[in-house]
């Protein structure tokens, strides 16, 4: 069965520092989003891509936060200078096949911000 | 005051005990999602829907649109049903519940 791959599964930065979080999607989708989750909190909505674009952002998602789909199949989240609060597990997921909303997610890159 | 909101928190049971999970939302959605959260990390999607009813196996998730409600059922529960259960919705973008966290004792 397809699935949503992450590199790394964890991550150990020092603040200040640059991070790119890697995601393969599922081939025949079309729609790509990041997430994270603070531990011991909820999920977390960071961003959708679509065709190209940011199709919808939210506020975490700031100037430090960049997202690229470089080639037909790699989709990376870039944080430009790590926060200590920016340690999360960061999940992407991709939708749009057969099954058109259900979202599939991936492992999940741990950050650790030191 | 969240925008979804789940009960209960935790949940325990016994091995073979039907479960219900419950989830309200106060926005307008287009659909709501059921997840399952393992205790690595790992989210799977258990179930999308936008009215009325879908089974798979021993899970049952029912939506009522009009009251902003939404139930995840488990039939003859097991230990291995033990994780976190996460109800989202989407107006556009996911908007996820705290989860509940299932231990399903032998």
């Amino acid at each position: 069965e397809p699935e949503v791959t992450q590199t790394p599964s964890h991550q150990v930065t020092q603040m200040g520092q640059e991070v790119i979080l890697r995601c393969v999607p599922i081939s025949n989708h079309l729609y790509f989003y990041w997430y994270r989750q603070i531990l011991g909190q909820k999920v977390e909505f960071l961003v959708s891509f679509y065709n190209n674009e940011i199709s919808e952002k939210s506020e975490i998602f700031d100037d430090q936060f960049s997202v690229e789909r470089p080639d037909g199949s790699n989709f990376t989240l870039k944080i430009r200078s790590t926060k200590l609060e920016d340690s999360a597990m960061y999940f992407c997921a991709s939708s749009g096949g057969l099954d058109w909303g259900t979202q599939y997610f991936g492992p999940g890159t741990r950050l650790l911000v030191l | 005051k969240n925008e979804v909101e789940q009960s209960p928190q935790n949940l325990t049971a016994q091995e073979g005990e039907f479960i219900t999970i419950n989830c309200s939302y106060s926005v307008g959605i287009s659909a709501l999602h059921w997840l399952q959260q393992h205790p690595g990390g790992g989210i799977v999607s258990l179930f999308m829907l936008s009215s009325g009813k879908k089974k798979h196996g021993r899970l049952i998730a029912t939506i009522n649109i009009q009251e902003k409600h939404s139930s995840l059922h488990i039939t003859a529960s097991h230990p291995r049903d033990s994780a976190v259960y996460i109800c989202a919705v989407s107006p556009d973008k996911l908007i996820f519940g705290t989860g509940t966290r299932l231990q399903v004792f032998p």
